[in-house]
């Protein structure tokens, strides 16, 4: 069955701290992969996918194959990054609307 | 540019009645969707349209319908609402089938 699994419901860090959001998945064939994020009061937007290899907002992540995992890095965490965030995985080559999404961590950094 | 807006934003139903949730997008986007957001759970597919005139079932189609009205709008029918439909639920869109979603703010409906 394709699932992706966001083990951590939390994960509160201090500032500065490294961040590292988990992500698993079950998918039999070449997933695309995705970060979404929504900060407090604001809508649900795409952070990063996997295929840009892209550091936004000083995330990284990396698709790791032998693992099934695309964990979410931020090697220095910022007050600002207190947000959802929710892995997803596109099942369906070439149409990436229809997401599979993780249950989402809420990352909570205290100053 | 308002983006992706969803109508209405909070309602409750009875068991048993209809409602339709609206959603317009102003990007001259092709794709659009309709998920739902349960504790818990994460976000769920229920139907899409890749294209205007196209629609598909998603993971959880059962008790909704959807109408693509045009290329902007893409409605979401509950003909008869059950309390398992209690949920948040999101409309998005994107330009291409491979393109970034955007996503509305949301519409929460508690169904008693």
């Amino acid at each position: 069955a394709q699932r992706v699994t966001q083990p951590e419901k939390l994960l509160s860090v201090f500032k500065g701290a490294p961040v590292e959001l988990k992500c698993n998945y079950s998918y039999s064939g070449s997933p695309e992969l995705f970060w979404y994020v929504q900060y407090s009061r604001q809508r649900l937007q795409l952070l990063l996918r996997h295929i840009s290899r892209e550091s936004i907002k000083g995330f990284t992540a990396d698709l790791n194959k032998g693992e099934t995992s695309f964990h979410l890095k931020k090697p220095f965490a910022q007050e600002e990054d207190s947000a959802m965030y929710y892995c997803a995985l596109s099942p369906v080559s070439g149409n990436t609307g229809k997401l599979i999404f993780g249950q989402g961590t809420t990352l909570q950094v205290k100053p | 540019n308002a983006g992706v807006t969803q109508t209405p934003k909070f309602q409750v139903l009875k068991t048993g009645q209809s409602m339709t949730l609206q959603c317009a997008q102003d990007m001259n986007h092709n794709s659009m969707y309709w998920y739902r957001q349960d504790p818990g759970m994460g976000l769920r597919l229920i139907y899409y349209s890749a294209s205007e005139g196209t629609t598909d079932k998603g993971e959880v189609p059962n008790g909704y319908n959807v109408s693509r009205l045009n290329k902007r709008e893409f409605s979401l029918r509950l003909e008869s609402a059950a309390p398992s439909q209690t949920s948040v639920y999101f409309c998005a869109s994107s330009y291409t089938p491979t393109g970034e979603l955007f996503f509305g703010e949301g519409s929460r409906l508690t169904v008693l």
